[in-house]
């Protein structure tokens, strides 16, 4: 039984820096890569970026300049660092397993967390 | 960027009816790399297609998809009460941002 349990800071004011952490809980970390998406009312899910269990990563560009994810291995855990935070990234964050291609497909996300509520409000 | 656009927004079935919800590409896509997810209010999405066709692990037979190139489809053949949900579709590989949604196609009960 594969679960994914996130949690971090759910509000903050414009410019703090958003943290998050997902720990993956049964299945392999590293035969998976790991993955951040976004749901807000006015841009649906967004990818945010993505990780290899050794932190190998690819970013959003229209978020690059601003994020960051780390892995901790040893710990089954992958983290999400958004800085200097505006209104706009008022969303529901989630993280999720992504699948490496097989001969069936690949690239989809198969698990999913519960997802945060992260408001940023002065 | 690749633009997924699904149509229609809002599909308004009844429980038993047939449900066709569709995907356009902005561009051609590696269908290998499409999937469908249903998404509950208040709950993650959930993945339901894989390389465009494949149903997920205890996904049931009413759900089947198809499509290639640009165009793609969901089908859900006869309505139960847990699928009245929302609906995307996702597509991997093409373009930057690498990964990009559909906005979504509403099932609501009629």
């Amino acid at each position: 039984q594969v679960q994914l349990q996130q949690w971090g800071a759910g509000l903050l004011k414009p410019s703090e820096t958003l943290s998050l952490t997902c720990a993956v809980h049964g299945g392999s970390f590293s035969a998976y890569y790991w993955v951040w998406i976004r749901q807000s009312p006015g841009k649906g899910l967004e990818w945010i970026g993505e990780t290899t269990h050794r932190e190998s990563t690819n970013y959003n560009p229209s978020l690059e300049s601003r994020v960051s994810i780390t892995v901790d291995a040893s710990k089954n855990q992958f983290s999400l660092r958004l800085n200097s935070v505006i209104a706009a990234d008022t969303a529901v964050y989630y993280c999720a397993r992504g699948c490496y291609p097989n001969d069936n497909g690949g690239n989809q996300l198969d698990y999913w967390g519960q997802g945060i509520l992260v408001t940023v409000s002065s | 960027e690749i633009v997924l656009t699904q149509s229609p927004g809002t599909l308004s079935l009844s429980p038993g009816e047939r449900a066709t919800l569709s995907c356009r590409a902005s561009q051609s896509v590696d269908s290998s790399y499409v999937a469908w997810y249903q998404q509950h209010p208040g709950q993650a999405p959930r993945l339901l297609i894989y390389g465009a066709s494949n149903r997920a692990t205890g996904i049931p037979y009413r759900f089947s998809g198809s499509g290639s190139g640009a165009d793609f489809t969901l089908t859900i053949s006869r309505l139960e009460p847990e699928d009245f949900a929302v609906y995307f579709c996702q597509q991997y590989g093409g373009g930057s941002p690498r990964r990009t949604f559909g906005q979504g196609t509403k099932v609501e009960i009629k």
